[in-house]
């Protein structure tokens, strides 16, 4: 089956420790992406990759780093200085759909609780 | 600065009682507009893209259309497994920061009661 994974799907870390989240996908897309979403909120962009080895911040990328080494991974952590990191954090990939438009598919999520 | 506001922020439904749920956007030049589905604790489904003013796409009781400045999911006949949060995203030409980009809604949690 084709898809995105991510793990683990429930995370707990103390505060001042950096933590990693895994996004894995086999559906051959170039670009990826992770959003986080707080309760009553919209999702928000952190970072998104659209070709290996290369990424660009999103809207709220401070305390947050990314790689992309390989086309399938987009691995995100989450260091000590991000102030709020309680949060679902959601990989995603998009294809090019029809008229140029692109259709992003999601991950199951991370929840991450920082104490 | 381009936005998304989707209406209500709730919505209980009886059974087989038909609605809409609204999304409204300000973008400029839009490439596409995005309609998911969330359950709680889980990731977005994709739904529907819709690309131009007067598209319309229906998915089982899902109905999804566009205006120059909003779209509506039309849901007919709504059964309790259709309860969900309903979460609208556009995506623009010339977004900064690149081109795929997606603004998100808020969302719409609908509940079907039996």
């Amino acid at each position: 089956d084709g898809g995105i994974t991510q793990s683990p799907k429930y995370l707990f870390r103390k505060e001042g420790q950096n933590v990693t989240l895994s996004c894995e996908q086999n559906l051959n897309h170039d670009a990826m992406y992770w959003y986080r979403q707080d309760p009553g909120q919209g999702l928000r962009l952190i970072y998104y990759s659209q070709i290996v080895n290369d990424f660009q911040k999103g809207d709220i990328a401070e305390g947050y780093s990314v790689s992309r080494e390989k086309k399938e991974s987009f691995p995100l952590t989450v260091t000590s200085a991000q102030k709020n990191p309680t949060a679902f954090y959601l990989c995603a990939s998009s294809s090019q759909g029809r008229a140029g438009g692109y259709e992003q598919y999601f991950g199951p999520g991370t929840r991450l609780t920082v104490t | 600065e381009d936005q998304v506001t989707q209406s209500p922020e709730a919505l209980r439904l009886q059974e087989g009682e038909s609605s809409s749920l609204n999304c409204s956007y300000t973008v400029s030049g839009l490439r596409g507009l995005f309609w998911y589905r969330q359950d709680p604790g889980k990731g977005p489904e994709f739904l529907f893209t819709l690309y131009s003013a007067g598209e319309e796409k229906e998915k089982e009781r899902l109905k999804a259309t566009l205006t120059k400045k909003e779209s509506f999911l039309h849901i007919t006949a709504p059964k309790p497994e259709d309860s969900a949060t309903y979460l609208c995203a556009v995506q623009a030409f010339g977004f900064q920061g690149g081109s795929e980009k997606l603004v998100f809604g808020k969302g719409t949690k609908l509940t079907v009661n039996p």
